[in-house]
């Protein structure tokens, strides 16, 4: 399973656009991007998924580039609400996978 | 359409105790997951499960046992309980998309 790379922590402000990005240099073809995010004391919840090119759904963006070794998150207009640790995790298509978590990083967004 | 139940919610331990946590799934999912978050960290895959039937080794397995009762059910189980083991459990399920339980706290004295 490829590693991922993404930054410690990021501070935003209501309104913002922001944009989280991961680094999976060793991604294989095979292997799809999907963002978690996780609230304290919850199980971390799907945000979006996607193989290549630019994905978008009700709550977020994911950009892709042709050589798919990175991939950015996009959260539009944050509120205090978004304030959560988001995690990038790469894995295989079909069947189960074991995913590997890193520590993610924790969005923090002032009023 | 509950999705991922674990129970207990919270569980005091002593060292040297048992106790199964247990998982349910309701979305008629082939695969399901043991994770454990310690704080600050991201989850650690302690065991999983591809299908009803089979059950296989994570990252971190030792001092847990796992059972996978029917398609439904994977519990997890604690011999003999570690303060190391002091954490919190999720219970996942699914494929290319896992959809995680609320989690069990569990601190061992």
């Amino acid at each position: 399973l490829a590693k991922t790379t993404q930054p410690i922590s990021m501070d935003s402000y209501e309104g913002q656009e922001v944009n989280i990005t991961c680094s999976h240099n060793n991604i294989a073809t095979n292997d799809y991007i999907t963002w978690y995010q996780q609230f304290p004391s919850q199980g971390p919840r799907f945000i979006i998924q996607g193989y290549k090119t630019k994905v978008t759904n009700e709550v977020a963006s994911l950009f892709i580039p042709a050589d798919r070794k990175s991939s950015t998150l996009s959260l539009p207009r944050v509120s205090l609400s978004d304030t959560a640790v988001y995690y990038c995790l790469v894995g295989e298509a079909g069947g189960y996978n074991k995913l590997i978590f890193g520590a993610g990083t924790r969005l923090a967004v002032h009023p | 359409n509950a999705g991922v139940t674990q129970t207990p919610k919270f569980q005091v331990l002593k060292t040297g105790q048992s106790m199964t946590l247990q998982c349910a799934q309701d979305m008629n999912h082939n695969s399901m997951y043991w994770y454990r978050q310690d704080p600050g960290m991201g989850l650690r895959l302690i065991y999983y499960s591809a299908s009803e039937g089979t059950t296989d080794k994570g990252e971190v397995p030792n001092g847990y046992n796992v059972s996978r009762l029917n398609k439904r059910e994977f519990s997890l189980r604690l011999e003999s309980a570690a303060p190391s083991q002091t954490s919190v459990y999720f219970c996942a399920t699914g494929a290319e998309t896992q959809y995680f339980g609320p989690g069990t706290r569990l601190l061992v004295l």
